[in-house]
């Protein structure tokens, strides 16, 4: 069983459009984030999320929203997509003081 | 990767031993971690050490924590061509979030 699964695995979407990516942990934990790995391999923090406070990376653009409908699930909403959110994101959830545990990631291209 | 430095590459001969370095910004970091991401791949987790210890050996690895210097280091003994991939380190800093190194990419040659 997958601990982490996000989908789609691939997207390919032309500039303007709203896309959604979606993600599910299996492992009971708590919090939930989403990382952003850009062409050179680094990973950036988006955003951070438990039922109680969502903290967010203020480089992030207000384009991207998370959404959590439930603790198991936490979907990333991009509005107007731009050629420079290329890149692939990765979910990932941990308990507390723990290292997340990573989905496979999203390749997202924007063309 | 700005706050958190490895060197980008690392290239051994199979059976060698690997050593990649990192050094971290936040003394107060709980957890320190090492994730291997292969090609294509996801982030999985490798390993971790607790701020209170100095060293942790898990099979043909070893991580050694040097909390004055901020400097973490990863040993894989034996290195096999399978280990080839992109290790990063990572620190836990406010928010339970980790801060990711820019990665080091191990080579290894049969």
């Amino acid at each position: 069983d997958t601990a982490v699964s996000q989908t789609p695995k691939y997207l390919v979407t032309q500039m303007g459009n709203d896309k959604s990516i979606k993600c599910e942990q299996n492992l009971g934990h708590d919090t939930m984030y989403w990382y952003k790995q850009d062409s050179k391999k680094f990973l950036k923090i988006m955003f951070s999320y438990n039922n109680k406070e969502l903290i967010i990376n203020e480089t992030v653009p207000n384009r991207f929203s998370p959404k959590s409908p439930d603790k198991a699930h936490l979907n990333l909403h991009i509005n107007s997509l731009e050629l420079g959110d290329s890149a692939v994101y990765f979910c990932a959830s941990s308990r507390r003081d723990r290292g997340p545990f990573f989905g496979q990631g999203t390749r997202l291209t924007v063309v | 990767g700005e706050d958190v430095e490895q060197s980008l590459f690392l290239s051994v001969r199979e059976g060698d031993s690997s050593v990649i370095n990192c050094t971290y910004t936040d003394s107060s970091s709980t957890y320190l971690y090492w994730y291997k991401q292969e090609p294509g791949a996801g982030l999985q987790l490798l390993t971790y050490i607790f701020s209170n210890m100095d060293m942790k050996q898990d099979q043909r690895l070893t991580v050694l924590l040097n909390k004055k210097d901020k400097h973490l280091s990863l040993r894989i003994a034996d290195t096999q061509t399978g280990d080839s991939a992109i290790y990063f380190c990572a620190e836990i800093l406010a928010g339970n979030m980790l801060t990711f190194g820019g990665g080091t990419r191990l080579m290894v040659k049969p």
